[in-house]
């Protein structure tokens, strides 16, 4: 198994610039989330799904979208990038109940 | 609404001396509660798990962790630390009873360093 993959690792952005950071997981989990961490607040959720074409928000969701159209991947959309949205990115799975998530290696993404 | 306290952003402690990483949560409800481990440019790693029944949870490379439903807390400890115990330490908690969907309230994270 490769577990959660998450492409790409870095990527620069220009203020109002879009793109899609991608996530796939080869475990069948039906819980998928994204989280954003920045130095001293831990990680924010910030869009999450409990299946195929199930999503909803978290934490911190404004400037980003997702969709789930698989089991397998949930790709986040950042719609126009701002400087307050560089941050590392990480996508998480896992299996629906009291389980652990297990985390991709994350996105590290500057926005200027 | 469910939230996480790391009242510790470092850890300092000499290796074979024991390691205590403090974490106290609140819910309204029951707690789940979750400690996982970050190392230098790597994703979440997780350690180990309180559900229910015994208070003392044991879990990945000798870390162990003691749920205090009286004090509100779920320290994370280790007899005798490792310099490769050095890494950055989240607790986690999700409210079972008022959330069925598995979100995770993460506290800010404390590094631990190990000295040889």
């Amino acid at each position: 198994n490769a577990g959660v993959t998450q492409t790409p690792k870095f990527q620069v952005l220009k203020t109002g610039q879009s793109m899609t950071l991608q996530c796939a997981q080869d475990m069948n989990h039906e819980y998928m989330s994204w989280y954003r961490q920045d130095p001293g607040m831990g990680l924010r959720l910030i869009h999450y799904s409990v299946g195929a074409g199930i999503t909803d928000q978290g934490e911190v969701p404004n400037g980003y979208n997702v969709s789930r159209s698989t089991t397998e991947d949930f790709p986040l959309r950042l719609l126009s990038a701002a400087p307050s949205q560089t941050s590392v990115y990480f996508c998480a799975s896992s299996r629906q109940g009291h389980n652990e998530q297990y985390f991709g290696p994350g996105t590290r993404l500057t926005v200027t | 609404a469910q939230s996480v306290a790391q009242p510790e952003d470092q850890v300092n402690v000499a290796e074979g001396n024991p390691l205590t990483v403090k974490c106290t949560y609140s819910v309204s409800g029951n707690p789940y509660l979750f400690w996982y481990v970050q190392y230098p440019n790597r994703g979440l790693q997780f350690l180990l798990k309180y559900i229910t029944g015994d208070n003392l949870v044991k879990g990945s490379y000798g870390f162990e962790a003691e749920f205090n439903k009286s004090q509100t807390s779920f320290h994370l400890k280790k007899p005798s630390a490792l310099v490769s115990d050095s890494a950055l330490y989240f607790c986690a908690v999700r409210d079972w009873e008022t959330d069925s969907w598995g979100k995770l309230q993460f506290g800010a994270g404390t590094q631990v360093v190990v000295t040889p």
